[in-house]
């Protein structure tokens, strides 16, 4: 079973459509990454949240951090084909550990 | 400053063989990390090393598996004996330090097909 369960697993969309996709555990986690990974790459990192309730914002995606650091969200708004990948959550539980990921086609 | 290097980027090895995968670090950072990848799944925590030393090796199967990271030079993870079932992507990643205010980087991976 995955300690940290990322929803939906697949996401389809049209360009210029907003969504979000979730990142839940019973886990307390002292930090918690979001990546995305472009196929036959590594992940790369887009943000940490640390303190719950935290709400990053990077260009056109939102990110925050439950309240009991155990749940995370990724909003992005009028998403570009650009925009798809496997995002991937991580949390910091002495080792970091992944979400299974979902994995977002935003068609032109 | 480069970034987290990976090499090879892709392995192919017969059954019973041996695979060599190597890693090196981002400049300044001492604290290397492998993953495993399968396909559509996300990334499994294999072991968690710094200069000489292993500090968390709880994600790495008992046998056939070792990892190293020398004072001089890459890291290294070694498989041996490979098995079909090691088909995997194996990813590296480092960081200056350990916790939430030390953030990983990766590198591009290594692609083990094992025929």
């Amino acid at each position: 079973t995955q300690l940290l369960e990322q929803s939906p697993q697949f996401l389809s969309i049209q360009e210029g459509e907003n969504l979000t996709v979730y990142c839940n555990s019973s886990s307390v986690f002292s930090s918690l990454q979001w990546y995305r990974q472009e196929p036959g790459e590594g992940p790369v990192l887009l943000v940490t949240v640390v303190t719950g309730g935290e709400v990053k914002k990077l260009k056109r995606l939102t990110f925050q951090f439950g309240d009991a650091r155990k749940d995370s969200s990724l909003h992005i708004t009028a998403a570009q084909p650009g925009d798809t990948g496997l995002y991937l959550c991580a949390g910091d539980d002495n080792d970091m550990r992944f979400g299974a990921g979902t994995r977002l086609t935003v068609k032109p | 400053n480069a970034g987290v290097m990976q090499n090879p980027r892709h392995l192919v090895r017969r059954r019973g063989q041996e695979a060599r995968l190597r890693c090196s670090p981002m400049k300044g950072h001492s604290h290397v990390y492998w993953y495993r990848q399968l396909p559509e799944e996300g990334l499994k925590f294999m072991v968690y090393l710094q200069k000489e030393n292993i500090i968390d090796e709880s994600g790495m199967p008992k046998e056939r598996f070792s990892a190293e990271f020398p004072k001089e030079g890459p890291s290294i993870l070694r498989i041996q004996q490979v098995v079909r079932g090691d088909s995997a992507a194996y990813f590296c990643a480092s960081s200056r330090g350990q916790g939430p205010n030390y953030e990983q980087y990766f590198g591009p991976g290594t692609r083990l097909t094992v025929t």
